[in-house]
């Protein structure tokens, strides 16, 4: 199944600034996903990274705040903009595996805004 | 999306079989039942995910009832690794092909 690297692991941020966080997959999804997690509650989906155009957000999200890019079908980012310490989290992306048709998840990016 | 239900919690010894229950009484015909867990401080892990019959992998078993408004994932014997938070999710082809968490089962598995 396809592996994803996400980075940062985790970042320290000061509220107002932006952070964005990168993923590869090592093999070809046919669709990637952000989602956010704050600690000890459920996944959230933000958006769906479509590629090569405007990404798809979940009610709550707008793409101000969390612009999204996927120029290829295995690199997606997410920018979490004018941060405030309400958007500490976990963020994770997901791919779909386009053989297997599983979701493979990287490991997070733990985000602190101070 | 379809809304599933879990206990919030269970516990399991090790080496025992486990079952975790998951009811979905609103799925349709076109609804994936998939599971995945989520160890402490990782990303969520496929676990397994079937259609109308009856699945399994090297990790799990899936048990899907006939009429697809319950299943129930096996762990056949439990190890302390397999600790983690369970999650049944229903997907249908017609959303987009996106994962709707919800809560999910807490296992606890006691040495």
């Amino acid at each position: 199944s396809a592996v994803i690297s996400q980075k940062p692991s985790r970042d320290i941020c000061q509220r107002g600034t932006s952070l964005t966080i990168q993923c590869q997959v090592d093999s070809q999804v046919t669709m990637m996903f952000w989602y956010r997690q704050q600690p000890g509650q459920s996944l959230t989906l933000i958006a769906t990274a479509n590629q090569g155009s405007e990404a798809t957000y979940e009610s709550g999200f707008v793409i101000d705040k969390f612009p999204i890019s996927r120029p290829n079908l295995t690199f997606s980012t997410l920018t979490v903009s004018n941060m405030s310490p309400e958007d500490s989290s976990i963020y994770l992306c997901s791919g779909k595996d386009g053989i297997t048709h599983g979701y493979t998840f990287g490991s997070g990016t733990r985000l602190t805004v101070v | 999306d379809a809304k599933t239900t879990q206990p919030n919690s269970m516990e399991s010894n090790e080496e025992e079989p486990v079952h975790l229950p998951c009811n979905h009484s609103t799925i349709s015909g076109t609804d994936y039942i998939h599971w995945y867990r989520q160890l402490p401080s990782q990303g969520p892990e496929y676990v397994i995910h079937g259609l109308t019959s009856n699945v399994n992998n090297r990790m799990a078993s899936l048990a899907i009832a006939e009429d697809r408004k319950s299943s129930t994932l096996i762990l056949h014997r439990a190890t302390l690794r397999d600790a983690a938070v369970y999650y049944c999710i229903l997907r249908r082809e017609t959303s987009g092909s996106r994962l709707t968490f919800g809560e999910g089962t807490q296992l606890t598995v006691n040495p």
